[in-house]
């Protein structure tokens, strides 16, 4: 079964600066799909980025990019010039390529400070 | 993007009660929709995938009388909590598949259920 590791619950980042979120997964599928959702305080889950298995191009969105090592199963998430409306909590998910249902990990809540 | 979206935000009901809650694609037609329950500060928990027109798919430990799902058209599903108690207590999410091939899930806002 597949599985998604977020190893930091919690993460802080000073306004403007810059913070990696770490995600790993687990699968023995070859066509996949990772994502990064954000559930701020009003918990409407929001697509941040997503990024197709086969593409080696890291994925990028605005401020918001991604480190996708395939070999290491990792994930990362990085957020540039932080401000106060990323506060947060962040989900990584994966979905297989034949599959409809996402798995989702544990989630990191990012505070953001002045 | 794409927008769902999920109707009551908030319902408090006596337990004994059912509560129905709504979940509509606006402006794409969804051939799968997802049903979740987020307890406070974890996770979202997959309770079942509503497919059009067919029976939902249960997730393990879910009891689907209990959760009763109706995906009647590519627009619509429904979440009926029958006979609600106050462990049913909880923030429910429901998330909808564009069926023009993507892959991206979009989610609506979620409803909290309060069971008295």
């Amino acid at each position: 079964a597949q599985t998604v590791t977020q190893s930091q619950p919690e993460m802080s980042v000073q306004e403007a600066e810059t913070v990696t979120l770490s995600c790993t997964y687990d699968t023995s599928e070859s066509d996949y799909y990772l994502f990064w959702y954000k559930q701020p305080p009003s918990r409407q889950m929001i697509l941040v980025i997503r990024q197709e298995a086969y593409k080696q191009q890291n994925a990028t969105e605005n401020r918001f990019s991604v480190n996708f090592q395939k070999a290491a199963k990792s994930f990362s998430l990085k957020i540039s010039d932080s401000q106060l409306g990323d506060a947060a909590m962040y989900f990584c998910a994966y979905k297989a390529g034949t599959a409809s249902k996402l798995t989702f990990g544990t989630g990191t809540r990012l505070q953001v400070t002045l | 993007g794409a927008v769902v979206s999920q109707h009551p935000s908030r319902v408090i009901c006596k337990s004994g009660t059912s509560v129905k809650i709504e979940c509509r694609s606006l402006d794409f037609q969804a051939t799968t929709m997802f049903w979740y329950r987020q307890f406070p500060k974890q996770s979202l928990m997959l309770m079942a995938t509503s497919n059009e027109g067919s029976k939902a798919t249960y997730e393990q430990g879910v009891e689907k009388d209990k959760f009763l799902i109706n995906h009647a058209s590519l627009t619509l599903s429904t979440l009926t909590v029958t006979s609600a108690h106050p462990e049913d207590s909880s923030f429910y999410i429901c998330s909808a598949r564009d069926g023009s091939g993507g892959n991206i899930q979009y989610f609506g806002a979620g409803t909290r259920l309060s069971v008295l």
